[in-house]
């Protein structure tokens, strides 16, 4: 079965940039019918989704406008994963934040979560 | 912060039925599949309810989805103890081009 595998820091300064990846087992991150996305969950913002990445004959990206200019999401084929990138964080980053599959319009799997926590 | 509204809590006995609401609006449930989760402590939320009323693989079918207009509803029939979670809906949102969830609700099992 599809299973996705988080893996990155749990600490990250103030203005420096969180780094994340999500391992893929079980599907392709090339695939022509799923988008590998990024969501963040804290007590302030509730549960929010960042953005994503997807490959339709060629690669696409979306991302939510409250970190639009400071995200990036990029897929590595050669390891059949994908990564997150959100630059200059402030403490309003902290969070657990999620990768997630999204087939048909439904994120239906979901990484274990990483507690990130913005501090100097 | 969460675009679709939710009630903070529900509650019930076991045996009971439980109705939690979403309200969105046209660019959202008013015009996409809406989509429900489950969230126990420290856990990942788990898909309960995909395109507004299907149930995936091991979902009992205790739980049930709805929608009218801008408005979905989550049932849970026959509440039972391990029902206790937090549940949240979801939807694809085609005014700010991405996928918006609800606030929350907190069930209870009295």
């Amino acid at each position: 079965q599809v299973q996705l595998q988080q893996s990155g820091p749990g600490l990250v300064k103030p203005s420096q940039t969180l780094s994340l990846t999500c391992a893929i087992s079980g599907d392709s991150v090339s695939s022509n019918s799923a988008a590998w996305n990024w969501i963040r969950q804290s007590p302030s913002r509730g549960l929010e989704w960042l953005g994503r990445t997807y490959y339709r004959s060629k690669w696409y990206n979306g991302y939510a406008v409250s970190v639009k200019g400071r995200i990036t999401i990029n897929p590595d084929t050669s390891k059949n994963q994908f990564s997150l990138q959100l630059h200059s964080v402030t403490p309003e980053d902290t969070a657990v934040y999620y990768c997630a599959r999204l087939v048909g319009g439904t994120p239906d799997i979901w990484g274990q979560g990483t507690m990130v926590t913005v501090s100097s | 912060q969460s675009v679709l509204t939710q009630p903070p809590s529900a509650s019930g006995t076991p045996g009971q039925r439980v109705t939690i609401s979403c309200s969105g609006s046209r660019s959202n449930v008013g015009s996409d599949t809406v989509n429900w989760y489950q969230q126990l402590p420290g856990t990942a939320p788990k898909l309960l309810i995909y395109s507004t009323n299907q149930r995936p693989s091991g979902v009992p079918d205790r739980f049930s989805g709805s929608k009218s207009g801008t408005s979905a509803s989550l049932a849970i029939s026959g509440l039972q103890s391990e029902d206790e979670a937090e549940y949240y809906c979801a939807a694809w949102d085609g005014s700010l081009n991405g996928y918006v969830f609800g606030t929350g609700t907190k069930v209870t099992v009295l």
